[in-house]
């Protein structure tokens, strides 16, 4: 199957600072997304991104599709406590209809008050 | 309420045991997914239906089945074939034309003992 490359890992953070995770790919796609799974729950969608250079806002988040359309950026601005979970990088390798995701290995991110 | 409900959340299967992981949706969706969950490795594919009587292998399908008998409910089982069961498993499930927006369950930890 495809392959994300997701970085970093891992982040420990103080309340109210700028987070920055990226993905990127060895492939060219269409579509990128950025999903977060808080403890013991399944992911959630944050983001989807349909177009080279597209940037999409959801509220103190902020992800771009990279021009080559190998990679994509996720920001959070400001973070607070309940932003603490596993942040993942998918692309839809199957086309629009298919649904068939890949997903990156997720970012886990620990904000302390 | 809508949603995808998973059972049991956690499950214990002995050696050689065959297990059934539930899955059941009421959000109308064609499409449901199966993924598998390891720490450091994301979300990996496992079985994918986009339609009543009809699935199709993931990336890792060896030493699972499932079936897709009712629209609504699409049960994963754990055979013994598969070797290293312990993960954790989440249900998803998705309209057929934007599969990218998957709503997942809550998840089953499943443990061998």
């Amino acid at each position: 199957g495809q392959q994300l490359n997701q970085s970093p890992q891992s982040m420990f953070i103080q309340e109210g600072e700028d987070v920055s995770m990226n993905c990127t790919s060895s492939s060219i796609f269409n579509t990128w997304l950025w999903y977060k799974q808080e403890p013991g729950e399944g992911p959630v969608l944050l983001i989807a991104l349909y177009k080279a250079g597209e940037l999409t806002s959801n509220g103190r988040l902020t992800a771009q599709f990279g021009i080559t359309r190998k990679d994509s950026f996720l920001n959070i601005s400001a973070s607070i406590p309940s932003d603490v979970g596993i942040y993942f990088c998918a692309i839809n390798a199957g086309g629009t209809s298919y649904g068939k995701l890949t997903f990156g290995q997720g970012t886990i991110l620990t904000v302390h008050p | 309420d809508g949603g995808i409900t998973q059972s049991p959340k956690y499950l214990f299967r002995k050696e050689g045991q065959n297990v059934t992981l539930s899955c059941e949706q009421n959000l109308n969706h064609d499409a449901m997914y199966w993924y598998r969950q390891d720490p450091g490795q994301g979300l990996r594919l496992i079985y994918y239906s986009q339609i009543v009587n009809d699935f199709q292998k993931g990336d890792i399908a060896e030493g699972y089945s499932v079936s897709r008998e009712k629209k609504e409910s699409f049960p994963l089982t754990v055979t013994s074939a598969q070797k290293n069961p312990t993960a954790f498993y989440l249900c998803a499930s998705s309209d057929r034309v934007r599969g990218e927006t998957q709503y997942f369950g809550p998840g089953t930890r499943l443990l061998v003992l």
